[in-house]
């Protein structure tokens, strides 16, 4: 199976800041990579399909890219709501996999 | 405005069989998209269970495939979750959740909590 590897785990910032999580596949994924927001004992919220794509109703600040077998999310300017866990998601061929996660918490 | 919604006993013995529900309003489960399954045990991450695709394939993890089953009720417009031979490995929160036919899931449950222990 298609293993995913997300750096970093954990990553302190300030709102206001820049910030990228990077996620890397071990095969090709043809851009079926997709981003969630995760915060505690909520679901997990889509926010980038198709590596690129922002789920209507999501910030622009939002946004995903793709790079060979790695894929990007930035959030270009972070607000206190922001303050969450991300994971990446693929899947290829309809069997999909999580990267491990990145905590993303106030500095 | 689609809603899912899990239910099923929150505690399970060890050795037994974990039957979740999850109840579809707001979109009918014959008109297309694949239905699957995601835990998230006590402090990890997500994982992904598997898929029960519109096509009526269904598609599994392949550290779990020889122990679970999704499963539509057509008529209940609901899908189920079985996982046997459960053990404390398989406490978690399960979700169940809908794709957007790209390759995310676009609406989830609430989630639900199993705990594994006699």
């Amino acid at each position: 199976d298609n293993q995913m590897t997300q750096s970093p785990s954990t990553l302190s910032a300030s709102v206001g800041d820049r910030v990228t999580i990077t996620c890397r596949a071990t095969q090709s994924l043809s851009s079926w990579l997709a981003w969630y927001q995760h915060k505690p004992g909520k679901a997990p919220k889509l926010l980038i399909y198709k590596a690129s794509s922002l789920e209507s109703g999501v910030p622009s600040r939002f946004s995903g890219s793709a790079s060979g077998t790695e894929f990007t999310l930035t959030i270009s300017s972070l607000q206190t709501d922001d303050f969450a866990t991300y994971y990446c998601q693929q899947c290829k061929s309809e069997l999909c996999t999580f990267g491990q996660g990145t905590k993303l918490d106030i500095k | 405005q689609v809603q899912l919604q899990e239910s099923g006993p929150g505690l399970v013995k060890p050795s037994e069989t974990l039957s979740l529900t999850c109840a579809v309003s707001g979109y009918s489960i014959n008109s297309g998209y694949s239905w699957g399954w995601i835990r998230q045990p006590p402090g990890k991450g997500l994982e992904w269970i598997g898929n029960f695709h519109h096509s009526g394939t269904t598609y599994y993890s392949p550290s779990l495939e020889f122990r679970v089953t999704i499963s539509l009720d057509r008529s209940k417009n609901q899908f189920s979750l079985k996982l046997t031979s459960v053990t404390a490995a398989d406490t978690a929160v399960y979700y169940c959740a809908r794709s957007n036919g790209l390759g995310g899931y676009v609406y989830w449950g609430q989630g639900t909590l199993v705990t594994v222990s006699s």
